[in-house]
């Protein structure tokens, strides 16, 4: 079974500084998709970023962008120029690539991380 | 953008009664919808998979009796939490695979169900 694990419960960073918040994962399979999730405190979740993992270029966007190191099972989340507004949970999560009868897998997600912005 | 809501945001019913949430993709068909359930500072945790037409498939631990799933449309997946009790209390939320995306699941804004 895959797992997804968030080793940082809350992280602080001050206002337009640079915080990179953690995630680690296990998988046998080699086809597979990695995504952080936002969830301010409305409860929306909010897709941030996403990786496919069958391509090796870290995806970026705008002020947000990814380390991911496969080898390692790593998916570390990287939030440039830090807003007030990025303050929320965090979630990293894997998703398997594979398809069940034509539908989609589920989403296993980390603890997440619980992140402060001070102004 | 793929919006899916949720009805009603939150509810309050007695301990016994049975409550049913509404789930449903506006814009778009959705192929497979999930149910996750999310305590306080907790992560979520995957309830259910629901596939239009077809029986839903619940995670283990989940009580497929107590909390009934129905996916009738492509676009509208019902969840009834049967004879609730203080500790179903929780929020509850919805995502909705778009048909023919490979990619993220779209979220509904969740449920709080409080059970007194």
């Amino acid at each position: 079974a895959q797992t997804v694990t968030q080793s940082q419960p809350e992280m602080s960073v001050q206002e337009a500084e640079t915080v990179t918040l953690s995630c680690t994962y296990d998988t046998s399979e080699s086809d597979y998709y990695l995504f952080w999730y936002k969830q301010p405190p409305s409860r929306q979740m909010i897709l941030v970023i996403r990786q496919e993992a069958y391509k090796q270029q870290n995806a970026t966007e705008n002020r947000f962008s990814v380390n991911f190191q496969k080898a390692a099972k790593s998916f570390s989340l990287k939030i440039s120029d830090s807003q007030l507004g990025d303050a929320a949970m965090y979630f990293c999560a894997y998703r398997s690539a594979l398809t069940h009868g034509g539908s989609q897998g589920n989403l296993i997600f980390g603890k997440g991380t619980k992140l402060s912005v001070k102004p | 953008g793929a919006v899916v809501s949720q009805h009603p945001s939150w509810v309050i019913c007695k301990s016994g009664t049975s409550v049913k949430i509404e789930c449903r993709s506006l814009d778009f068909q959705a192929t497979t919808m999930f149910w996750y359930r999310q305590f306080p500072k907790q992560s979520l945790m995957l309830m259910a998979t629901s596939n239009e037409g077809s029986k839903a498939t619940y995670e283990q631990g989940v009580e497929k009796d107590k909390f009934l799933i129905n996916h009738a449309s492509l676009t509208l997946s019902t969840l009834t939490v049967t004879s609730a009790h203080p500790e179903d209390s929780s929020f509850y939320i919805c995502s909705a695979h778009k048909a023919g995306s490979p990619y993220e699941q779209y979220f509904g804004p969740g449920t709080r169900l409080t059970v007194t």
